[in-house]
């Protein structure tokens, strides 16, 4: 069974930074590109950034591009996000999701850990 | 970047009824169309992807359709457990965008 276990958020002041981390069981972790999408509340999904199955190749919405650092540890089942420069507007809900297949292009989520809420106040 | 948009924002049915949701591209994304199924406090569960292809697992009363621009999300007859908010989002081209949802209510 696919898990994907999402930890790191929390409340964070505005202009700081945090680190989430994703923990995945149950597929081969190195075989899947991996996203995270977030879903501020009450509102609709935003995907954030997208990873290739080796780390080579990284894609990112512009609303995140050039704060937000996507990476993953093959070797640890485990996949990360570096959220820098954080305001208000970045307050949501991040979910990790596995892709249906390795490569990046034309391929999308299949499955979707439960999510860590990152609140961004003062 | 391509823009999903979802009618009704709201659809109001009785269980046992069937349901049709549309989303529309602003531009073609062939058939790389998927719909998830988002039911609140809970993480989305895709359904369909290919515009048509029912995921593992779901039921055979959800049934996609389209190509192009125009594309639906039918449900042949809603049971209690359908009513949720459903997103289609393209995977055509960068950045992966969503639909902003289609509420299925009672």
């Amino acid at each position: 069974e696919v898990q994907l276990v999402e930890s790191g958020g929390g409340l964070v002041q505005p202009g700081g930074s945090l680190r989430l981390s994703c923990t995945a069981s149950g597929f081969t972790f190195s075989d899947y590109a991996m996203s995270w999408v977030r879903q501020a509340p009450g509102k609709g999904l935003e995907w954030v950034s997208t990873i290739n199955y080796n780390g080579g190749s990284t894609y990112y919405a512009d609303s995140v591009k050039d704060r937000f650092t996507i990476s993953r540890d093959n070797s640890g089942d485990t996949l990360y996000v570096q959220l820098n420069t954080l305001s208000a507007e970045d307050t949501a809900v991040y979910y990790c999701a596995k892709f249906h297949g390795s490569g990046t292009y034309y391929n999308f989520p299949d499955y979707w850990g439960q999510g860590t809420l990152v609140t961004v106040s003062s | 970047e391509i823009v999903m948009t979802q009618s009704p924002a709201t659809l109001s049915v009785s269980p046992g009824e069937g349901a049709t949701l549309s989303c529309r591209a602003s531009q073609s994304v062939s058939s790389y169309l998927a719909w998830y199924q988002q039911k609140p406090g809970q993480a989305p569960r895709l359904l369909i992807y290919g515009a048509s292809t029912r995921a593992t697992g779901v039921p055979a009363r959800f049934s996609g359709s389209g190509s192009g621009t125009e594309f639906t999300l039918t449900i042949s007859s809603l049971q209690s457990e359908d009513f949720a908010v459903y997103y289609c989002q393209q995977y055509h081209n960068w950045p992966l965008t969503f639909g902003g949802g289609t509420k299925a209510e009672i």
